[in-house]
This record gives structure tokens, sequence and C-alpha cells, in this order.
């Protein structure tokens, strides 16, 4: 089964700061990558996602992230974080079916 | 409706009572799946449902845990004798069809915050 690693527990930053969030998964093939986001009180919801093609990801909010597959990596980035952009974040790789899940990264940014 | 809805969103149960947790899924969605999000951890799969049938119940953790969909819709985990360990959130997602890549987008519901005390 797939295990997903992220790098960070808890992350501060101020505004318009750059953030990366890491993530790796255990083994390769091919794989289905997500990132969820859980605002605070609110349910989670896709960020971004990579099937296949253009290894480099946009999603909502000006979320990117970059699938290196030698690295069994799929980093989150946004290059000016908001306020709003407080949350948690999960990595997720297909298991088949189902996902797994990393145990996610929680993001203060203080105004 | 618009999204996947469950309920009760919180449930506090005493050790030894059953409960039962309720998903909606979004209309025409076939595949449902629970998952079982422990503090500071992230969702870890329980079970699997295409349609009404019971695909995959592997991460149920015991016994004491029941899923249903009779209908190919709304779904029930059902956990029996409930446990101190069994307090977290319960969640829900479904998707349009799930093949065997897992190339469709999950959406999630809410989730239930069980706890037993």
């Amino acid at each position: 089964a797939q295990s997903v690693s992220q790098h960070n527990h808890h992350v501060i930053l101020s505004e318009a700061a750059s953030l990366e969030l890491g993530c790796n998964y255990s083994y390769g093939g091919t794989v289905n990558l997500f990132w969820y986001v859980q605002y605070p009180g609110q349910h989670l919801q896709l960020l971004l996602k990579y099937f296949s093609g253009d290894p480099l990801v946009k999603g909502i909010k000006g979320f990117e992230a970059e699938f290196i597959k030698s690295k069994f990596s799929f980093n989150l980035r946004k290059p000016s974080v908001q306020w709003s952009d407080t949350a948690e974040y999960f990595c997720a790789v297909n298991d088949d079916y189902k996902l797994s899940f990393g145990a996610g990264t929680t993001v203060t940014v203080r105004a | 409706g618009a999204g996947v809805s469950q309920s009760p969103r919180y449930k506090v149960a005493k050790r030894g009572q059953d409960v039962a947790l309720r998903c909606d899924p979004i209309s025409g969605h076939v595949s449902l799946f629970w998952y079982q999000q422990a503090l500071g951890q992230g969702p870890e799969f329980l079970t699997y449902f295409q349609n009404e049938a019971q695909l995959d119940k592997s991460g149920l953790p015991s016994d004491r845990f029941f899923a249903e969909r009779p209908e190919g819709s709304v779904s029930t985990l059902k956990i029996q004798r409930t446990q101190q360990e069994d307090s977290a959130v319960y969640l829900c997602a479904s998707s349009l069809l799930i093949g065997d890549r897992g190339s469709h987008e999950q959406y999630f519901g809410p989730g239930t915050r069980l706890t037993v005390t």
C-alpha cells in the first residue's frame, strides 16, 4: 500500500511570503496525486490534482504543484500567501481506487 | 443536493453504545467511500462501495464496524459497542466512478465528529 509523508507539521508565515509544502509517496508506477485543503470549520476541498501530462499543475487560488517522478514527490507551492490561506493541507495519492493521505500540514498566515 | 452531506455532525456516545452515521452522496455518484480521521492525522480509508456493492472493507478496524448502502445511494456506517479509540471524525466521500486508476475526484462531506466517553 502507498504511504504519504508530509515534511512539515506546522508552518507559520507572514502575508506575502512564499509557501512550499513537501510531499513524498512511497512507490512508483502510475499514480494520481492530489492536494486537498481544509479551511477552519469547513470540509476537505480539492486544490489541485495530477493525473498525467505536464508535471507542473496549477490549481485554484494561485496554488501549483510539481510532480517529480524520480523523487516520488509532489510539492505544493504558492508564491505569495494571504491570511485566508490559513488552513490544513493534505497530500494524497491513489492506492488503486482509494486515497492514501499524509498526516497534513497546518499553515498559519499572520496578517 | 449540492454536495455530500453527513449527519449528525457531532455525536457523543458513552462507551458501549451503538452509533449510526449517515452519508448522503452527490446525486448520481456511483462510488462512495468512508474514511476515519483521528486527531492530528490524515484521513484513513475504511470501506468502498460501488452502487450497493461493498467492494472493499479492508480498512474497517474491527468487526464492530459495519457499513451498508442498500439502494446504492445513502450509506450508513454503524459502530457497535463503541470504544474510546473509536473517537475520530468519520468522513464520507463520493465520486462519479472510480476505475482501477483512481482517476476521478472524490468529493468529501463535512464529517461526523464522534466522541466516545
